[in-house]
């Protein structure tokens, strides 16, 4: 396992249209996170899930976006009806939280890049 | 919600020479841990340093360094010797230590550049 991975790297889609993204964490860690980043901008928060279960949600996830990680395992972040605002890099992170212990740093992927147009 | 702010959009610095990334922060927390997270032009993050706030030692990692200031609430990146290879986006970053609070903040970033 070389790290966290997510696909696809780009994505142009047309307004109005359904995107999925997709999130692989490195293997053992049991907490995802996803970020979104504009140009020129950190990270902003989405949401995390602990295991199969999306324990917190930031009020930048309108209803049109969902996330899902059904056996805790990968992750799917979808954005229904997208909207040019929406074009962004979304960025998955993963970490370890075991026994009380917390690996305290959180390992990013590539991201991906969506252009809605 | 913490605030993470990096008053410093640019720098550069001379290949070799130290250069010096600021990073301010706003808590009612006091255990918590910061960042700096280095992000090269392919985008992918890769942590660079991390201190833990009950820690009154300043973290290094070889030519990389911070100097912490838990009373002011400041956390610069001190990069020694500089390389081309650092040319990149710094985002320093917050996470409470509080087994609830496990997102990340991020300030908006700092573009070093490394002029041979």
């Amino acid at each position: 396992d070389t790290g966290v991975s997510q696909n696809p790297r780009h994505k142009i889609t047309k307004r109005g249209q359904n995107v999925t993204f997709r999130c692989d964490p490195i293997s053992e860690h049991n907490r995802l996170y996803w970020y979104r980043q504009t140009l020129g901008q950190g990270p902003e928060f989405l949401t995390y899930f602990q295991n199969e279960a999306q324990l917190e949600k930031s009020r930048l996830l309108s209803d049109r976006f969902s996330a899902e990680r059904p056996k805790g395992s990968f992750s799917t972040l979808e954005i229904q009806r997208t909207e040019q605002g929406d074009s962004a890099m979304y960025l998955c992170a993963s970490s370890i939280r075991r026994n009380r212990v917390t690996n305290t740093e959180a390992f990013f992927g590539q991201g991906t890049r969506l252009t809605v147009v | 919600a913490q605030t993470v702010t990096q008053s410093q959009p640019e720098m550069s610095v001379q290949e070799a020479e130290t250069v010096t990334l600021s990073c301010t922060y706003d808590t009612s927390e006091s255990d918590y841990y910061l960042f700096w997270y280095k992000q090269p032009p392919s985008r992918q993050m890769i942590l660079v340093i991390r201190q833990e706030a009950y820690k009154q030692q300043n973290a290094t990692e070889n030519r990389f360094s911070v100097n912490f200031q838990k009373a002011a609430k400041s956390f610069s990146l001190k990069i020694s010797d500089s390389q081309l290879g650092d040319a990149a986006m710094y985002f320093c970053a917050y996470r409470s230590a509080r087994n609830t609070g496990n997102q990340f903040y991020f300030g908006t970033g700092t573009s070093l550049t490394v002029i041979p």
